[in-house]
């Protein structure tokens, strides 16, 4: 059982927007940043969100993410059939003294 | 621009010690005063981090679950990183990432990735 829950999947039509959901608690997102990672089938993860908003260089502005409480989203407009991916959330867990991930959620673009 | 390459048996047997190497390669300000990560990934399943070494001191932090089987170290004169996880089982099947942190911290970005190594534990 993952620290950081998210929805097993999400789907929605090319041109729309999703979000994803990753709830955690106090002692993780709570206190410190979240981190987002897309994850296309049989590759390695490629960080798309780092520290709750900040894109690194490359990532469309399409993609963006936003840290309530013990709760973080992220977001995709525009959706396109190559959006279609697993999609991680990550914190640091100050009880654990270590990195958590999310569970994952499956994006399908219908 | 940075590569970083993952290196191992791809077979162990259970009870025995898994071993990985991570060869990183490219601008040496690009790997100096970072820390180094090691994330797995059962098949079909999620991400789980098992640990990290950060390259100035060799410090290591593990993940609570995993700590007492494993042992993350650095040879900085070859720009290597290994992980070895004694006493393995099936459930020890995945394929091993490493992977750099982002900027000068252990935040959990990893923003550099190999391109990950299969590992299966069976007789």
């Amino acid at each position: 059982q993952s620290a950081l829950t998210q929805p097993p999947s999400a789907s929605e039509t090319p041109g729309q927007r999703v979000t994803i959901s990753c709830s955690g608690s106090s002692s993780n997102i709570g206190s410190n940043y979240v981190y987002w990672y897309q994850q296309l089938p049989g590759t390695a993860p490629k960080l798309l969100i780092y520290r709750s908003n900040q894109r690194p260089s490359g990532v469309p502005d399409r993609f963006s993410g936003s840290k309530s409480g013990t709760s973080a989203s992220l977001a995709i407009s525009g959706l396109r059939s190559e959006d279609e991916a697993d999609y991680y959330c990550a914190a640091w867990d100050d009880s654990l003294s270590g990195v958590v991930f999310g569970g994952g959620t499956k994006l399908t673009v219908l | 621009q940075l590569r970083l390459q993952e290196s191992g048996p791809g077979l162990v047997k259970p009870s025995e010690t898994l071993s990985l190497t991570c060869s990183v390669s490219g601008d040496s300000n690009s790997i100096r005063g970072f820390y180094w990560g090691w994330i797995r990934q059962p098949p079909g399943k999620g991400l789980e981090w098992i640990g990290t070494v950060y390259y100035n001191s060799g410090r290591t932090y593990y993940n609570p679950s995993l700590k007492s089987r494993v042992t993350i170290s650095a040879d900085t004169s070859k720009n290597q990183f290994s992980l070895k996880m004694g006493s393995v089982t099936a459930a020890d099947t995945a394929v091993y990432y490493c992977a750099r942190h982002e900027g000068t911290a252990i935040a959990p970005g990893f923003d550099s990735w190999g391109q990950g190594s299969l590992v299966t534990v069976s007789s």
